[in-house]
């Protein structure tokens, strides 16, 4: 069965801290690594990782994937009091139904002033 | 323009009372899918349409919730006999084609509470 686990559940950090979050995963027949920001009740997409050792960066956000150790990992730099949220990992499959999402349970970051 | 629209935005059911929730996906989108996000968790997967024809239901947790989208556009959920355990967020994400994931688009989600 498809799994993503995250860590950590919970992190939280002054204003300007680095940050890293912990994607691992086991998938049959992978397609991709997404990552989202879920501040209120609609996640939003963050990176779309296919393949290993590639970043993808999105100003102070950035994202790379080792498919052969199956993890991931979310980097935010000089946080902000705005990147409060809760950091959603999913991942992919080929097959019917692709597109299929199954989701970690989440990391929920605070960003203290 | 006009992103995934979900009504209601919440909702209080007594125990055993039957609901509908809608999803008004982008327009054009081709792929519908459910999700169902309990506190604390992130999403599982329900149920995956493409236009009218629901494709994957492997995830609807008993047959009390059915899904439906019979004109390839809006789609309801209905949750028979509601129970406490049925308590969530439901999310509704579209998509416009059965390619990558990427760009597939959520709703804000209709929080759902059984009493």
């Amino acid at each position: 069965e498809d799994k993503v686990v995250q860590s950590p559940l919970s992190l939280v950090v002054h204003e300007g801290d680095t940050v890293t979050l912990n994607c691992s995963y086991e998938v049959t027949n992978f397609r991709s690594l997404l990552w989202y920001k879920q501040e209120k009740k609609a996640p939003t997409f963050l990176f779309m990782l296919t393949s290993s050792g590639i970043e993808k960066k999105s100003g102070r956000l950035s994202s790379i994937l080792d498919k052969k150790e199956l993890f991931s990992i979310l980097n935010i730099t000089a946080t902000q009091t705005g990147d409060s949220a809760i950091y959603l990992c999913a991942v992919e499959g080929w097959g019917q139904g692709a597109q299929k999402l199954v989701f970690g349970q989440g990391t929920r970051l605070t960003i203290n002033p | 323009g006009a992103g995934v629209s979900q009504s209601p935005r919440y909702k209080v059911a007594k125990r055993g009372q039957d609901v509908a929730l809608r999803c008004d996906p982008i327009s054009g989108h081709v792929s519908l899918f459910w999700y169902q996000q309990a506190l604390g968790q992130g999403p599982e997967f329900l149920t995956y349409f493409q236009n009218e024809a629901q494709l994957d239901k492997s995830g609807l947790p008993s047959d009390r919730f059915f899904a439906e989208r019979p004109e390839g556009s809006v789609s309801t959920l209905k949750i028979q006999r509601t129970q406490q355990e049925d308590s969530a967020v439901y999310l509704c994400a579209s998509s416009p084609t059965s390619g990558s994931a990427e760009t597939q688009y959520f709703g804000p989600g209709t929080r759902l509470l059984v009493l």
